[in-house]
């Protein structure tokens, strides 16, 4: 059974671009997670999808946005970016928002502003 | 605010060695708390994880001791190996399917 994947691995962009990053979840899970891992800072939850819906969100500006599709795959964009946003992004799925399954993450897309 | 406070930041341990990381936490609501494994390059690999009612939970090598009334548990990996060593992470988590809240890691070595 295929992991999380998440595409790109690198992207690199300057100040003031946007970013797009994806994550397909592992088949049949419904919930999809962003979490942000800057140097130093730990993971910080940033964004949760389950159904195609928003369900909850972290303390990040709104230039952070995401959406589910019907096929659960999800997409993180990141408007006017800042160099404060070099980190890496790490995609997790679970079965859905009422399990109690654990949330299994992906290698992550490492984002590199200049 | 940091609901999860994880220590030591690093930790140095000799092959066959005990190493433990220890968690506290803040928000009395949390009722599921995992441990995560991440070596370099790659995402978190959940290691183990346990419930409140519950004191103690063995799997292989690694434990999880967790203590109610001091809102406290720990991982200790018994006979640790070089390929142990990686950054450790504790979470916690409100109801089902909510989000993690993750500690600060703690980098582990392991020495021959």
């Amino acid at each position: 059974e295929a992991g999380v994947t998440q595409s790109p691995t690198h992207l690199i962009k300057t100040r003031g671009q946007q970013a797009t990053l994806r994550c397909s979840p592992i088949s049949g899970h419904t919930s999809v997670y962003w979490y942000q891992q800057a140097l130093g800072l730990g993971l910080q939850f940033l964004l949760w999808y389950d159904e195609g819906e928003e369900r909850n969100r972290g303390n990040f500006p709104p230039r952070f946005s995401g959406r589910q599709f019907p096929n659960y795959s999800s997409e993180l964009n990141v408007n006017a970016l800042e160099l404060e946003d070099s980190a890496l992004y790490l995609c997790a799925s679970s079965p859905g928002q009422y399990s109690n399954q654990p949330q299994h993450f992906g290698d992550g897309t490492r984002l590199s502003i200049l | 605010q940091q609901q999860v406070k994880q220590s030591p930041q690093s930790l140095i341990v000799q092959k066959g060695g005990i190493s433990i990381i220890n968690c506290a936490y803040e928000n009395t609501a949390f009722d599921y708390f995992p441990w995560y494994q991440q070596f370099p390059g790659k995402g978190p690999a959940l290691l183990i994880a346990i419930r409140p009612d519950v004191s103690e939970k063995k799997e292989g090598r690694f434990t999880i001791s967790f203590n109610k009334s001091a809102k406290q548990f720990s991982l200790h990996i018994m006979d640790s190996q070089p390929g142990d060593s990686a950054t450790y992470f504790c979470a916690a988590r409100t109801g089902t399917a909510s989000k993690l809240t993750f500690g600060t890691g703690t980098r582990l070595q392991v020495t021959l």
